[in-house]
């Protein structure tokens, strides 16, 4: 089955810095990318996804890239904010019913 | 638009009891997933429902079962509860009319179900 692997497990950066997280993945056939952000208290929430036919997607201060001849993708935050503070979780998946989710990385941004 | 609700968001029970969960998907979404969150661990998938039936099931015990009402809502039962099963557990809705991905088919969450064995 499918095994995806997140680094790191925790970041912290200071308040308009970049935050990197990246994923890699097991299963070629993956072509679902989400990526999921919990806050405290909260169930995780789908913030961006990309699907195997894009290399790029950007929303805002949020994008996501995908190299899968080398089975990774990326989460690229910019302009970091306090509210940007939570866990982040990325997934791979090739079908809604077995979607899986890597460890997750603890974001601080130091105001 | 309502979004997933799990109920109850709290419990504690002890050893050896079992233990009831529910999820009522957003309206108009067929497809009910679970998953087992702990800080070890991270997300763990369950088993995931469409129309009443089980489509998937991850590396659980038997213990843990779950079923699909004609409405969509969705129950979780954990048998013979033990210390490792405490854990938030969270359900996610999909409009799902296959398996396939597509722009509109995603995974939304509930705010989950926090269990503590004792």
């Amino acid at each position: 089955g499918e095994n995806v692997e997140q680094h790191p497990s925790t970041l912290s950066v200071q308040e308009g810095d970049s935050a990197v997280i990246k994923c890699t993945y097991s299963d070629s056939a993956s072509n679902y990318f989400p990526w999921y952000k919990q806050e405290l208290g909260k169930g995780p929430q789908l913030i961006i996804d990309i699907r195997s036919n894009v290399g790029e997607k950007k929303d805002q201060r949020i994008a996501v890239t995908l190299n899968k001849t080398a089975k990774h993708f990326s989460l690229h935050i910019t302009e970091t904010q306090p509210e940007d503070s939570a866990v982040y979780f990325c997934a791979a998946s090739i079908s809604i019913n077995d979607m899986r989710f890597g460890a997750g990385t603890r974001l601080t941004v130091k105001p | 638009k309502a979004g997933v609700t799990q109920t109850p968001r709290y419990l504690i029970k002890t050893r050896g009891q079992q233990v009831t969960l529910s999820c009522s998907p957003i309206s108009g979404h067929r497809s009910v997933s679970w998953y087992q969150q702990t800080p070890g661990q991270g997300l763990q998938f369950l088993f995931e429902y469409f129309s009443e039936t089980q489509r998937n099931k991850g590396n659980f015990p038997g213990r843990f079962s779950g079923r699909q009402f004609s409405n969509s809502r969705s129950e979780m039962n954990v048998s013979t509860l033990e210390l490792g099963d405490s854990a938030l557990y969270l359900c996610a809705s999909s409009l799902a009319a296959g398996v396939g991905l597509s722009g509109a088919n995603v995974l939304t969450f509930g705010a989950g179900s926090r269990l503590t064995v004792l």
